[in-house]
């Protein structure tokens, strides 16, 4: 069956620490890959997609992702995170022509200012 | 455009009482899904639907039931509610247009049920 694994649970970090957010998914065909936003109190919001060309995809608020195929991988990246990126982020796949996503458990964020 | 909207917003219930979430969208997308949010589980799939007239289940659908009459609408029914069901519950809406096909979230249900 098809999944989804972040392998952080929770991190805590200082402003201006740089972010990864691991996300490895099990499909051997073609995925499209998403990370979702969730800010405290609010809906998920969609913060950058992946689905065909340059594997390295930047989304807003300065995040980027990079799908490495060959690890089946497409982890989350800031260089320099602030207080307001405290929220909790969902990797997604939707893989082959199935329109469902698979969730990721999500990663909860905080960063301390 | 509103883009997906439900209510209400919080709900009470006792357990064994029924209610309707509810959820419509004004971007004419095809497709509609439901999902519950619990702490430490993510999110999982209730119900969804591609197109009007057409619904199916997600991997938690025991205890919802759902219909889609129309585009723009697709409510969730809680039959008996049970404790169990005390979550936050999502609607989200997509098209597939070009690229990969995007959801996009209601702002979502709090529901107790004691």
């Amino acid at each position: 069956a098809q999944s989804v694994s972040q392998h952080n649970h929770h991190v805590i970090l200082s402003e201006a620490a740089s972010l990864e957010l691991g996300c490895n998914y099990s499909y051997g065909g073609t995925v499209n890959l998403f990370w979702y936003v969730q800010y405290p109190g609010q809906h998920l919001q969609l913060l950058l997609k992946y689905f065909s060309g340059d594997p390295l995809v930047k989304g807003i608020k300065g995040f980027e992702a990079e799908f490495i195929k060959s690890k089946f991988s497409f982890n989350l990246r800031k260089p320099s995170v602030q207080w307001s990126d405290t929220a909790e982020y969902f990797c997604a796949v939707n893989a082959g022509n199935n329109r469902k996503l698979i969730w990721g458990l999500g990663t909860s964020l905080a960063v301390n200012p | 455009n509103a883009g997906v909207t439900q209510t209400p917003k919080f709900q009470v219930l006792k357990t064994g009482q029924s209610m309707t979430l509810q959820c419509a969208q004004d971007m004419n997308h095809e497709y509609m899904s439901w999902y519950r949010q619990d702490p430490g589980m993510g999110l999982r799939l209730i119900h969804y639907s591609v197109g009007a007239g057409i619904t199916d289940q997600g991997e938690v659908p025991n205890g919802y039931n759902v219909s889609r009459s129309t585009t723009e609408d697709f409510p969730l029914r809680l039959l008996s509610a049970a404790p169990s069901q005390t979550s936050v519950y999502f609607c989200a809406s997509s098209y597939r247009g070009q690229g990969a096909e995007t959801q996009y979230f209601g702002p979502g249900t709090r529901l107790l049920v004691l």
